[in-house]
C-alpha cells in the first residue's frame, strides 16, 4: 500500500537553530498537510498546500513557518528560529481529490533544546 | 469556533467487552467524520469514515454511527482484542480535518 514517507524521525535541535522536516506524500496525491502533536494532547493543524501555494494556515502557522514543493516529490516544512515551544510531533498528510480519504506519515519528533 | 469534543479520554475494558468512543462537533457544515488508530511512536492510521449522507457504517467488529442533527458520531468497537490497546482521535472536516482530544483504550486480557 503507498504510504506517506517522513525524514528524519528524530530531529534535535538548538533553541534559535532553523530546521526542515521533509516528506513524501505518497505519489498521485494532490493536496499536502502538515500537522503537529504536542505529548499528550489533540493533533492540531498546521497548513494545507495545494496547487503550489497555501491554500489553508492555522494560527500556530506563524511567520517563522514555511512550506514548500521544492519538486515533484517533497514537501518540505521549514522552521525558521525554533522555540522550546516548537517540540512536538510532527506528522505530514496527503490526500488525491477533494473528499478522499487523508492518509499521514510515522512523524518526526522534533525536541528543541 | 470549529470544534470537535471527544469522550472519555480513557477507557478501559476487559477483552470481549464493547467499546464506545463519542464525539460532537460544532460546524453543521461538515460533511465528513473519520476515525484515526494512534499507536505509540507512529502516525494516525484510519480505521473507519463516514459522510454525513450516511447514518451508520461498519467494518468486521467496528463500527460509527453519525446523528446530524444532534451533531455528534460515536465509534463502537465489539468483541475487543488486546491488540485495539491505542489512541483513538475523531475528527471532522471543515475544510480542514480538526481532530477530537482523542481517547486512550485499554483492553485488559
Amino acid at each position: 500500500e503507498p504510504e506517506v514517507t517522513q525524514t528524519p524521525s528524530h530531529q534535535v535541535t538548538q533553541m534559535g537553530q532553523e530546521v526542515i522536516l521533509r516528506c513524501v506524500p505518497i505519489s498521485n496525491h494532490l493536496y499536502f498537510y502538515w500537522y503537529r502533536q504536542i505529548l499528550g494532547q489533540k493533533v492540531e493543524f498546521l497548513v494545507s498546500f495545494y496547487n503550489n501555494e497555501i491554500s489553508e494556515k492555522s494560527e500556530i502557522f506563524d511567520d517563522q513557518f514555511s512550506v514548500e514543493r521544492p519538486d515533484g516529490s517533497n514537501f518540505t516544512l521549514k522552521i525558521r528560529s525554533t522555540k522550546l515551544e516548537d517540540s512536538a510531533m510532527y506528522f505530514c498528510a496527503s490526500r488525491g481529490l477533494p473528499g478522499e480519504k487523508l492518509f499521514f506519515g510515522s512523524g518526526t519528533q522534533l525536541s528543541v533544546l | 469556533g470549529e470544534n470537535v469534543e471527544q469522550h472519555p479520554s480513557t477507557l478501559s475494558v476487559q477483552e470481549g467487552d464493547s467499546a464506545v468512543i463519542k464525539c460532537t462537533y460544532s460546524d453543521s457544515a461538515s460533511n465528513y467524520f473519520p476515525w484515526y488508530k494512534q499507536e505509540l511512536g507512529k502516525g494516525p492510521q484510519l480505521i473507519i469514515d463516514i459522510r454525513s449522507n450516511v447514518g451508520e457504517k461498519k467494518d468486521q467488529r467496528i463500527a460509527v454511527t453519525l446523528n446530524k442533527t444532534a451533531k455528534h458520531f460515536s465509534l463502537h468497537i465489539t468483541e475487543t482484542q488486546p491488540e485495539d490497546s491505542a489512541v483513538y482521535f475523531c475528527a471532522a472536516r471543515m475544510g480542514k480535518l480538526i481532530f477530537g482530544q482523542g481517547t486512550e483504550l485499554s483492553v485488559k486480557p
